[in-house]
């Protein structure tokens, strides 16, 4: 049972453009959402995170994009450049688990043409 | 900068082998985790520990245990390897006695199981 849907799985993408890359769930106690950024033959790391508490949270040309009530969330990389094609993964913790465990997104493959 | 470092790169094994894949973390971190990455399905949680010799099963323990005997190193043992453990393996470590914060993960093992 997947605890966090991303879509869309590939997305292409012209230089300047606007990339979007969607999620939803449907645990009321997820209470922190990060989004994770993995390079080919790297390991993913921590692009940028937000808390249920605000709508929206910035950080350069990233932004996530957040609706509590439709349990959705949402990166969008303004100015795509070719340097961020790249594998993105949404996440949501679970407050009530042991640990507070990460579910994760299937991924979406992102690629920015010049 | 926190390193966790995976022992192997690239790993060949033959079906029915003993697999160990190692986990090293440098940065005191109380958790650890094993992570499968398999092409459409994303990063599925093996297992965790969140503290030296207490472990936890994931969403995938099946075919799988772990060991962790000193706090910065966390094993993954494949008791007998299969062709459908052939994935990517990735470990990842994280600060925090109670929540689970930011992940750091390593480079990943690309284990081929023959």
């Amino acid at each position: 049972q997947q605890q966090v849907k991303q879509s869309p799985q590939s997305l292409i993408v012209q230089k300047g453009g606007i990339s979007i890359i969607n999620c939803a769930y449907e645990n009321t106690a997820f209470d922190y959402f990060p989004w994770y950024q993995q390079f080919p033959g790297k390991g993913p790391a921590l692009l940028i995170a937000i808390r249920p508490d605000v709508s929206e949270k910035k950080e350069g040309r990233f932004t996530i994009s957040f609706n509590k009530s439709a349990k959705q969330f949402s990166l969008h990389i303004m100015d795509s450049q070719p340097g961020d094609s790249a594998t993105y993964f949404c996440a949501a913790r679970d407050r009530g688990s042991t640990l507070g465990r990460l579910y994760f997104g299937r991924g979406t493959q992102l690629t920015v043409w010049p | 900068d926190v390193k966790v470092t995976q022992s192997s790169r690239y790993l060949v094994k033959r079906t029915g082998e003993k697999v160990f894949l190692e986990c090293v973390q440098d940065m005191d971190h109380e958790n650890m985790f094993w992570y499968r990455q398999d092409p459409g399905l994303g990063l599925r949680l093996i297992y965790f520990s969140y503290d030296v010799k207490m472990k936890e099963k994931g969403d995938i323990p099946e075919g799988y245990s772990v060991s962790r005997e000193k706090k910065e190193r966390f094993s993954l043992i494949l008791e007998s390897a299969s062709t459908n453990q052939t994935s990517m393996y990735l470990c990842a470590s994280s600060v925090g006695v109670d929540r689970a914060e930011k992940l750091f993960f390593g480079s990943g093992t690309q284990l081929s199981v023959l």
